[in-house]
């Protein structure tokens, strides 16, 4: 089915353990990009790529790494987790048009528990 | 520094009457908006956007206001109903062309039947 995939949908783990977060989408979107959701906080970006091979920081990248080797995959890794990563975590695409990424399309979301 | 800010982060609204939710921002090269509409466990869906050569867009219910000189950003929802209950997140559109959409907070409307 075409669209944007996140697994796992819920994930519990430990501080000081290594969590890899998964994004696979279907359209071949050049962007792509990895939000958490916190409260009060509304949406923050934590890294994005306009490419495969491409990424760049946003706006909370501490204590995350991302990879993009092909299009339609963009793995968002904790290295070493702590409680404060707790938060539910979205993937999102967009295509790429005239100069400007358009409309983002959100994945479901991943929702993360550290103990 | 939040440059979109979403201050109200509640409202409820009786079912058939409207909905106002609004938003705010700062850098004024921001040149379009878009509005999110996100249900529990879900993620967040496009709604409506607007870019800044425009006042106002209209698809169906949803009414977006833009003025530029106030840097203030409005969504009408005509006539509310209970399934419009969301959390509904304003975003701007990163003006150096990065792809990147800068968010606000959210606010939670919730429509009684």
């Amino acid at each position: 089915d075409a669209g944007i995939t996140q697994s796992p949908r819920y994930k519990i783990t430990e501080t000081g353990r290594q969590v890899t977060l998964m994004c696979h989408q279907t359209w071949s979107h050049s962007y792509m990009f990895w939000y958490r959701q916190d409260l009060g906080h509304g949406l923050r970006l934590i890294y994005y790529s306009a490419a495969a091979d491409i990424t760049d920081k946003g706006e909370v990248p501490d204590g995350y790494v991302v990879s993009r080797s092909k299009t339609e995959n963009f793995p968002l890794t904790l290295e070493s987790a702590t409680r404060s990563q707790t938060s539910v975590y979205f993937c999102a695409s967009s295509i790429w048009r005239e100069g400007n990424a358009d409309t983002q399309y959100f994945g479901p979301g991943t929702r993360l528990t550290v103990l | 520094d939040q440059q979109v800010k979403q201050n109200s982060p509640s409202l409820s609204v009786q079912e058939g009457r409207i909905s106002i939710l609004n938003c705010d921002y700062t850098n004024s090269m921001f040149d379009y908006f878009l509005w999110y509409k996100k249900y529990p466990a879900e993620g967040p869906t496009f709604l409506i956007s607007i870019s800044s050569i425009k006042d106002k867009n209209e698809d169906g219910r949803f009414t977006v206001f833009l003025n530029k000189s106030a840097k203030h950003l409005s969504l009408h929802i005509v006539p509310s109903q209970p399934g419009d209950s969301a959390v509904y997140f304003c975003a701007a559109s990163d003006p150096s062309n990065t792809g990147k959409l800068i968010f606000g907070q959210g606010t939670t409307l919730q429509v009684k039947p």
